[in-house]
């Protein structure tokens, strides 16, 4: 079980769009429609931003969208804001009540 | 509303076993449709899901891991806990205890505070 691929970084300026992508294989991301997102500001736990690939969780601004194909999943984050400057993990379910997750995005507004 | 609170010790020394708690308020571990798990953060690092529990007391953990980890829960207290036994520095990390939701308990939807453990002589 391989943690999924992400961007070490990636950055946008205010009002602007960043995707981020996650890679993992067909037995995580491409064998189940259950990839999660989570939102983590510095010395805060993570928080829930989307699951089961573009589901958003109640009081998560839809600028915050999710997407897959293939073995790929992917997060925009539309209209940047100061606020989203964190760091972003992308998760899946791999089969027999497992997880993993991804290696982490650190996104920058510029 | 759901809360979650780790505790034990933060400090360890090598070879020792740690212990750790989880204490759920405003709602029960107990009920149906949730696992109950632990993920941990080394300084500086990435996430690392460790194993989860549900309701009827089964376990599931991270294959990549060592045998080392044991997660129980009391449902008496409404307390679930992690042990993991011979702990070296690689162990040092924020463990966050968790609830998973889902219908196949894909996701976690509350997290604990997280505690920092360090593992040093």
């Amino acid at each position: 079980q391989s943690a999924l691929t992400q961007p070490p970084s990636a950055s946008g300026s205010p009002g602007r769009s960043v995707t981020i992508s996650c890679t993992g294989t067909s037995s995580d991301v491409g064998g189940y429609n259950y990839v999660s997102w989570y939102q983590q500001h510095p010395g805060k736990a993570p928080k829930l931003l989307i699951y089961e690939v573009n589901k958003r969780p109640s009081g998560v601004p839809d600028r915050f969208s999710g997407s897959k194909s293939g073995n790929t999943a992917s997060l925009t984050v539309s209209g940047l804001q100061a606020e989203d400057e964190a760091d972003y993990y992308c998760s899946s379910y791999a089969g027999n009540n497992s997880f993993v997750f991804g290696t982490g995005t650190k996104v920058t507004v510029l | 509303q759901l809360q979650l609170r780790e505790s034990g010790p933060g400090l360890l020394k090598p070879s020792e076993t740690l212990s750790l708690n989880c204490t759920v308020s405003g709602g029960s571990i107990r009920s149906g449709g949730y696992y109950w798990g632990w993920i941990r953060q080394p300084p500086g690092r990435g996430l690392e899901w460790i194993g989860n529990i549900n309701y009827s007391g089964h376990t599931y953990y991270n294959p990549s891991l060592e045998s080392r980890f044991t997660i129980s829960a009391d449902t008496s207290r409404n307390q679930f806990s992690l042990n993991l036994k011979s702990v070296t520095a690689a162990d040092t990390a924020v463990y966050y205890c968790t609830r998973v939701a889902g219908s196949w308990r894909t996701h976690v939807d509350y997290w604990g505070q997280g505690t920092l453990v360090t593992v040093s002589s």
